[in-house]
């Protein structure tokens, strides 16, 4: 079934720690996007990539950094993990056309203790 | 930047209509959508306006004024599975800026 995978679906992790979310898509979309959503805040958007080899920061890209060597994965780096980095991260993908109609994945829930 | 409102809840009659609103104020606009997410899963697509006006889907409706910086979703028939978060998205620069959402309850 074509879409997008995300791991860990759950992962708690201490303060401190380095984490890598992973995201494959199967569906050669072009452009990748990681948010996190928090109650009350909605989804807000971490870092892009529009294509293989490229990526953009989006609002609240700082703590964070993402790679895009191929077109399919699209991992999410938490270099050194803090409290308020406890969200649930959702990765997305579109075609890059003119609607960009994302697809997400099915998110995973992090805890920083 | 970005300012998406749109109301945290709203609770409806199974069968009824709702309408759910969305105001925006961005510094670019490539089109609104509307995304349906049910509790602990991800968001699902459910309409998208570039064009001022209604496009109609089925029970789903939406509407768009670029000029109001408005756009609704309209519900109607509602049925116990539309229970869910409803999302509003601003497409800028082919990046998606979301409001909070709008959490649906539809009762018996």
């Amino acid at each position: 079934i074509a879409g997008i995978t995300q791991a860990p679906t759950s992962q708690i992790l201490a303060a401190g720690r380095r984490m890598t979310l992973r995201c494959t898509q199967d569906m050669r979309h072009n452009a990748m996007y990681w948010y996190r959503q928090d109650l009350g805040l909605g989804l807000r958007l971490i870092h892009y990539s529009n294509t293989a080899g490229t990526t953009g920061k989006g609002e609240v890209p700082d703590g964070y950094s993402v790679s895009r060597a191929n077109t399919d994965d699209f991992p999410l780096t938490l270099a050194s993990a803090v409290p308020s980095q406890t969200s649930v991260y959702f990765c997305a993908s579109s075609d890059g056309g003119g609607a960009n109609v994302l697809t997400f994945g099915a998110g995973s829930r992090l805890t920083v203790l | 930047g970005q300012n998406i409102d749109q109301p945290t809840e709203m609770t409806a009659t199974e069968g009824a209509i709702v309408q759910i609103n969305c105001t925006y104020q961005t510094s670019g606009f490539n089109g609104l959508f509307w995304y349906q997410q049910h509790a602990g899963e991800a968001p699902t697509f459910l309409s998208y306006n570039v064009l001022d006006g209604l496009e109609e889907k089925g029970r789903f409706s939406s509407f768009l004024s670029r000029s109001k910086g408005y756009s609704y979703l309209l519900l109607k028939e509602l049925q116990m599975k539309d229970s869910a978060s409803y999302l509003c998205a601003v497409n800028n620069d082919y990046k998606l800026s979301f409001g909070a959402g709008t959490t649906v309850t539809v009762r018996a």
